[in-house]
């Protein structure tokens, strides 16, 4: 719920702007990213992942790029609305394979009318 | 939320009584996972369950223990729950709408419990 917001880093943004949201991830090894949002008082949705052997992924009006060299993931969204106010979670498989996900703490974006 | 159902939604407990939280699914995924969530803390892994009586920890396993005896269910037990258990707990399940298959994570809506 609300209590989720507290000691996040927070994105303030307008309507119709283009946001993006960093992560730095911190496994070398990781293969495999997520991004996930979460509203208030909700459970994290999946928005898009990637795989380490690509930089780029694109979704409806999001984009992951990934840079591996630096371990940094960012989350772009286009044309940012209201409804996309939440809390955005990245997530790394910390393993080859399947693994259980290392989540990172979040960033809160706002978006005023 | 995707076929996940959790119970309580809420519940306020006292120090020193056991408690249980349920994960239900219907999407017969093979895994099942408990987190928990607090300010400053992110998402954190309980326990996690590979079929059914196969559970491992994760990074947060003191003072709970899980079992699963169908496939459908995942239950948290906390058996003398503290005040630093106070948080809210998402429960976890496999699969999702990616290619990528068993590492993408669907949540339940939450359970807050609050340990007085």
């Amino acid at each position: 719920g609300e209590s989720v917001g507290l000691h996040l880093p927070t994105l303030s943004v307008q309507e119709g702007d283009n946001s993006i949201i960093n992560c730095a991830y911190s496994n070398s090894a990781s293969d495999y990213f997520i991004w996930y949002k979460q509203e208030s008082g909700k459970g994290p949705q999946f928005i898009i992942d990637i795989r380490s052997n690509m930089d780029k992924r694109q979704g409806q009006r999001v984009t992951v790029l990934l840079n591996k060299t630096v371990k940094h993931l960012s989350l772009q969204i286009a044309a940012t609305q209201p409804g996309d106010s939440a809390v955005y979670f990245c997530a790394e498989n910390p393993h080859s394979g399947y693994s259980t996900l290392t989540f990172g703490k979040g960033t809160m974006l706002l978006v005023s009318p | 939320d995707a076929g996940i159902t959790q119970s309580p939604r809420h519940k306020v407990t006292e120090t020193g009584t056991p408690v249980t939280l349920r994960c239900h699914q219907t999407e017969n995924h093979r895994y099942m996972y408990w987190y928990r969530q607090d300010p400053g803390h992110g998402l954190r892994l309980i326990h996690y369950s590979y079929g059914v009586k196969d559970t491992d920890k994760g990074e947060v396993s003191d003072g709970y223990s899980v079992s699963r005896s169908k496939t459908e269910d995942f239950l948290l037990t906390l058996e003398s729950a503290t005040s630093s258990q106070t948080s809210v707990y998402f429960c976890a399940i496999s699969g999702g709408d990616s290619s990528y298959g068993a590492n993408v994570l669907t949540f339940g809506a939450g359970s807050r419990l609050t340990v007085l």
